[in-house]
């Protein structure tokens, strides 16, 4: 049964970077495409983007210069950064299995951008 | 992007009803829908994939439906615990796009 629980910090000032980890039990990050999707509180779904574990990435384009997401094979972990973040970050992050659709979550992630 | 639209935004309904949600895209997405519903403080559920694919553990009440740019979601019978919020989604092409969101209430 995969598990997967995202990990970092709830509040990100502004203009710094948003980091947050996804660690994979379960299931190898080594067969699968991995996700980031978000939704600000109240609001809907916004993908962000996914990887490979070759580190192939596809990412939104309304968040394409911002964003960076990597994987480390050897702690079963995929991991996203978001750059330059305003309040309109804010949002309940979720990391997923797969590329296309999503049949396993994390419980999520809220994190708050305010100084 | 493609841009999906979910009407109703919101229906009222009875246990027991039979309701259709319809998502519509903003250009042919062939079969590239999927369904998901969310409860308060839940992270989305996947109910079908590929526009009529169950996914495992989905009750048989659900079922999709539709092809090009036209879709529904139909529970046969509703269930107390189907009162959510429920989500279509394109992945035909990325960005991958979500509809606003159908909130399900009790009648």
């Amino acid at each position: 049964q995969v598990q997967l629980q995202e990990s970092g910090p709830g509040l990100v000032k502004p203009s710094e970077t948003l980091s947050l980890t996804c660690t994979a039990s379960g299931a190898s990050i080594s067969s699968y495409y991995w996700s980031w999707i978000r939704q600000p509180p109240g609001k809907g779904l916004e993908w962000i983007g996914y990887i490979y574990y070759s580190g192939s990435t596809n990412y939104n384009p309304s968040l394409k210069s911002r964003v960076t997401i990597s994987v480390d094979t050897s702690k079963n972990q995929f991991s996203l950064k978001l750059s330059s973040v305003t309040a309109a970050d804010t949002a309940l992050y979720y990391c997923a299995r797969d590329r296309d659709y999503y049949g396993n979550w994390g419980q999520g992630t809220l994190v708050t951008v305010s100084t | 992007d493609i841009q999906m639209t979910q009407s109703p935004s919101s229906l009222a309904a009875s246990v027991g009803d039979r309701i259709t949600i319809t998502c519509r895209a903003s250009q042919t997405i062939s079969s590239f829908l999927n369904w998901y519903q969310q409860k308060p403080g839940k992270a989305p559920k996947l109910l079908i994939y590929v526009t009529t694919n169950l996914q495992s553990g989905v009750p048989s009440r659900f079922s999709g439906s539709g092809s090009g740019t036209d879709f529904t979601l139909t529970i046969g019978s509703l269930q107390p615990e189907d009162f959510a919020t429920y989500y279509c989604q394109q992945s035909y092409r990325t960005p991958y796009t979500f509809g606003q969101g159908t909130k399900l209430e009790i009648k």
